[in-house]
């Protein structure tokens, strides 16, 4: 099945240590956003791509980067981690009209989420 | 992106129909009304959509009042695997902005 992956599930760092948290797609979807999730909380948007073209939210913290090399893979990286950093991040794609792919039973306008990747920072 | 207003938790049995509701108050003529839910432990997913009409799919059935300052999500049949957060989600779907804003979102608890 075409699905969003997110590895690893799990990823312990420690204090100011940079780290890198990896999503893919089969879904061939030409968004892909990155949430942040902390404990009891509903997931907040840190930036997504839409194709190449890179969207910063405002309140989204320097320490926090993004890199998409292809449409597959998106990355997030964060610099130099703090405690408060320590969340569950969320990946996510959608795809706009025009670029859905064809025989596709997914839904246009609709988001499709990864698993997560735990964060936990020592 | 407009902001909805939800119960924090509900209950109900196993089997039998759960209403979730959710109120927008501030809604825009362009806005659609999303529901997406979260699975224990698992990242959120797509349940339904709609603009104006009631809606019905496989999971769920999302009824929208006339002046749309408010919708339901219905579940026909609840099972303890439909226990999750709901969010009801206004959002403009402009071209090139995709964006979903989380609510709190209503703890759904399903009774055995």
């Amino acid at each position: 099945d075409a699905m969003v992956i997110q590895n690893p599930r799990y990823q312990v760092t420690q204090f100011g240590k940079p780290v890198t948290l990896s999503c893919s797609q089969t879904l061939n979807h030409n968004v892909m956003y990155w949430y942040q999730q902390k404990s009891s909380q509903a997931p907040k948007l840190l930036f997504h791509y839409y194709d190449k073209d890179f969207n910063n939210e405002a309140d989204t913290p320097d320490n926090f980067q993004s890199r998409r090399p292809n449409t597959s893979f998106c990355f997030l990286d964060i610099r130099s981690p703090g405690l408060g950093d320590a969340a569950m991040y969320l990946c996510a794609t959608s795809s706009t009209l025009g670029h859905q792919p064809s025989g596709s039973p997914h839904t246009l306008d609709t988001q499709y989420f990864g698993p997560g990747t735990r964060l936990t920072v020592l | 992106d407009a902001k909805t207003t939800q119960p924090n938790s509900m209950e109900s049995n196993e089997e039998e129909p759960v209403h979730l509701p959710c109120n927008h108050s501030t809604i825009s003529g362009t806005d659609y009304i999303h529901w997406y839910r979260q699975l224990p432990s698992q990242g959120p997913e797509y349940v339904i959509h709609g603009l104006t009409s009631n809606v019905n799919n496989r999971m769920a059935s999302l009824a929208i009042a006339e002046d749309r300052k408010s919708s339901t999500l219905i579940l026909h049949r609840a099972t303890l695997r439909d226990a999750a957060v709901y969010y009801c989600i206004l959002r403009e779907t402009n071209f090139g902005n995709e964006k979903l804003t989380f609510g709190t979102g209503t703890r759904l608890t399903i009774i055995p």
